[in-house]
């Protein structure tokens, strides 16, 4: 059965940074490419990064490009999200989810960001 | 980038009952359309992915439909269970969310 379980979210004041894990198991996570998506309260979705099996390749939209980063460890089956320079309009629940061919196929629980002075 | 523009908003349903939401895109995305099932509290869930393939365990009453710009989720003999926020979503450039349909049953 494929898991992931994200942790790592919190408060966080404006400006400071954050770094998100996943953990995952149930499949042979080397093999997939792997995302982050989020949701902030009470709002729609917004896909945040993703990246390749190696990590060789990584994407973001222009609303994190340059702040956040998505890393990998396939030797722990661990997927990670480095946010930096965060501001209040990033508070959300931010999921990790492991692709099939480009669709997000498995989600995990989310874990909650807010950034609040 | 591409807008998705999901329809209706909320919509009231009965058990047993034909349901229909629909999103159209802003460009041509070809097939690369999936639908999604969000219950209150929980993450979301794929039901559709590109168009009309049925995810793993997912029941028969969902199907998807649509090529280009318009795309339609049905889930053809409502149940209590169905109950939930349905999204669309687009990766045929990117990846953009539809604003979601909040479904309940009436």
């Amino acid at each position: 059965e494929v898991q992931l379980v994200e942790s790592g979210g919190g408060l966080v004041q404006p400006g400071r940074s954050l770094k998100l894990s996943c953990a995952a198991s149930g499949f042979t996570f080397s093999n997939y490419y792997m995302a982050w998506v989020r949701q902030a309260p009470k709002k729609g979705l917004e896909w945040v990064a993703t990246i390749s099996t190696s990590g060789s390749r990584t994407y973001y939209p222009d609303s994190v490009k340059g702040r956040f980063t998505i890393s990998r460890d396939n030797a722990k089956s661990s997927l990670y999200l480095q946010m930096n320079s965060l501001k209040s309009e990033d508070t959300a629940t931010y999921y990790c989810a492991r692709l099939r061919w480009s669709s997000f196929a498995w989600w995990g629980q989310g874990t909650l960001v807010t950034v609040s002075s | 980038d591409i807008q998705m523009t999901q329809s209706p908003s909320f919509l009231s349903a009965s058990v047993g009952d034909r349901v229909t939401i629909n999103c159209k895109a802003s460009q041509n995305i070809n097939k690369y359309l999936d639908w999604y099932q969000q219950k209150l509290g929980e993450a979301p869930k794929l039901l559709i992915y590109n168009t009309n393939s049925l995810h793993t365990g997912i029941p028969s009453r969902f199907s998807g439909s649509g090529s280009g710009t318009d795309f339609t989720l049905t889930i053809s003999s409502l149940q209590p269970e169905d109950v939930a926020t349905y999204f669309c979503l687009q990766h045929n450039s990117g990846y953009t969310f539809g604003a979601g349909t909040k479904l309940e049953l009436k």
